[in-house]
């Protein structure tokens, strides 16, 4: 079985400042790893994903995250964040191959300070 | 648009009631599934789906039931057997469950209160 930590509840971050939202896993075979974004009352929308293959992944809005398989780790990071980025985050993970359904983190809120 | 609606958004029910929340999808998805979102707990797996008449139970299905009959459709009840029905109830899709296809797609959310 695999699990997922999202290690801040909370981020507060001033507008323009870098971001970054932690997310460990646990698992003892290769996964998939993914982001989503929540937007207050409203569903889950994929910000990015890593499958294989470069183990740094972008998002069109200036997300970007690292796969590092050493540290278990899928850390999110914008360089410079907008009020609009205010949200809820969350990590998910699954085992890669075969039939599995993802194990989601408990979630990071972002909030974004003019 | 192809997409996920849940209706309603909101809902209220009185203790002890059954309630169902609906979920369709115009996506040709073979798979569904329902999530309960409450603060600081993530997302917890109600129920999932891989195929019309068959579903299976997830991490948190106790007081709940599903149907899929049709494969756009995956209606979840509320039974008064859930000890703790207020929540925010999310429903979700994907190709499948298999591989890179299981990248799920979620609907807007029906938030349940129970008085």
């Amino acid at each position: 079985a695999q699990s997922v930590t999202q290690l801040d509840s909370q981020v507060p971050v001033f507008e323009e400042a870098p971001v970054e939202l932690r997310c460990n896993y646990s698992s003892s075979v290769s996964v998939y790893l993914f982001w989503y974004v929540q937007y207050p009352n409203q569903g889950l929308q994929l910000l990015l994903k890593y499958l294989s293959g470069s183990t740094l992944v972008k998002s069109i809005n200036g997300f970007e995250a690292e796969f590092n398989k050493s540290q278990t780790s899928f850390h999110l990071r914008k360089p410079s964040v907008h009020i609009s980025d205010t949200a809820e985050y969350f990590c998910a993970v699954r085992r890669s191959g075969g039939s599995y359904i993802p194990t989601f983190g408990r979630g990071t809120s972002l909030i974004v300070h003019p | 648009d192809g997409g996920i609606t849940q209706s309603p958004k909101y809902l209220f029910r009185k203790e002890g009631q059954n309630v169902t929340l609906s979920c369709e999808q115009n996506l040709n998805h073979d798979a569904m599934y329902w999530y309960r979102q409450d603060p600081g707990q993530g997302l917890r797996l109600i129920y999932y789906s891989q195929i019309v008449n068959d579903f299976q139970k997830g991490d948190i299905a106790e007081g709940y039931s599903v149907s899929r009959e049709k494969k756009e459709s995956f209606p979840l009840t509320v039974t008064s057997a859930q000890k703790n029905p207020t929540a925010f109830y999310l429903c979700a899709s994907s190709v499948g469950l298999a591989g890179v296809y299981n990248e799920q797609f979620f609907g807007p959310g029906t938030r349940l209160t129970v008085l």
